[in-house]
């Protein structure tokens, strides 16, 4: 699976939007990038995943560039909840799909 | 979406002692499963895969002789910490892929090991 780096940290205000870039520049071309989120002491959690369009669900929405290089997290109005450790990561589709390098993720704080 | 449960959630042990941990798939047959180790502030690190009625795939430096992982049904993979010593302490977290509707990785909530 192609790596991928994030900032470490980053702070929002609650309400506002949050945007987590993620690059990964040796994506393949069958590689998904997905995002999970940590909070504390507890198993990831999935958030959204994108081939080459945009998505979005009642969580999130994912922005993959046009050369699909680098993607960002939009978490449209964070709330003190959505405080956690978020992880992109690509992978393909197969049964080793589960099989996910976790980088150090970006450990997102939103402040009151 | 699918159901993934971890038991225990917490066990401290002494130090050589062998412990066991549940995962189990509440929704959905898992011929994979996949567990995890967390040591604090770090990232998850996966330690092998497990195969329904075959044997583990362990990762590059995780002792399979340590790490005993046994895959008896569709919905429940068990991982063994044996001799456990307080550098096993850790969090550990499996998981199940579920291709189709979902395409997605289900995470179990974690358990986490003490080793005094």
């Amino acid at each position: 699976d192609a790596k991928t780096t994030q900032p470490t940290s980053m702070d929002c205000a609650e309400g506002r939007a949050a945007n987590l870039p993620c690059n990964h520049s040796t994506i393949s071309g069958n590689e998904y990038v997905y995002w999970y989120r940590q909070i504390h002491s507890q198993g990831p959690q999935y958030i959204i995943h994108g081939l080459k369009n945009n998505e979005t669900n009642e969580m999130a929405s994912l922005i993959i560039t046009e050369d699909r290089k680098s993607s960002t997290l939009i978490l449209p109005h964070a709330t003190l909840r959505d405080t956690a450790v978020y992880y992109c990561i690509v992978s393909t589709l197969n049964t080793n799909a589960g099989k996910s390098t976790f980088g150090d993720g970006t450990t997102l704080t939103v402040k009151p | 979406g699918a159901v993934v449960s971890q038991h225990p959630s917490w066990v401290i042990c002494k130090s050589g002692t062998s412990v066991k941990i549940e995962c189990r798939s509440l929704d959905f047959q898992a011929t994979t499963m996949f567990w995890y180790r967390q040591f604090p502030k770090q990232s998850l690190m996966l330690m092998a895969t497990s195969n329904e009625g075959s044997k583990a795939t362990y990762e590059q430096g995780v002792e399979k002789d340590k790490f005993l992982i046994n895959h008896a049904s569709l919905t429940l993979s068990t991982l063994t910490v044996t001799s456990a010593h307080p550098e096993d302490s850790s969090f550990y977290i499996c998981s199940v892929w579920v291709a189709g509707f979902y395409n997605e990785q289900f995470f179990g909530p974690g358990t986490r090991l003490t080793v005094l």
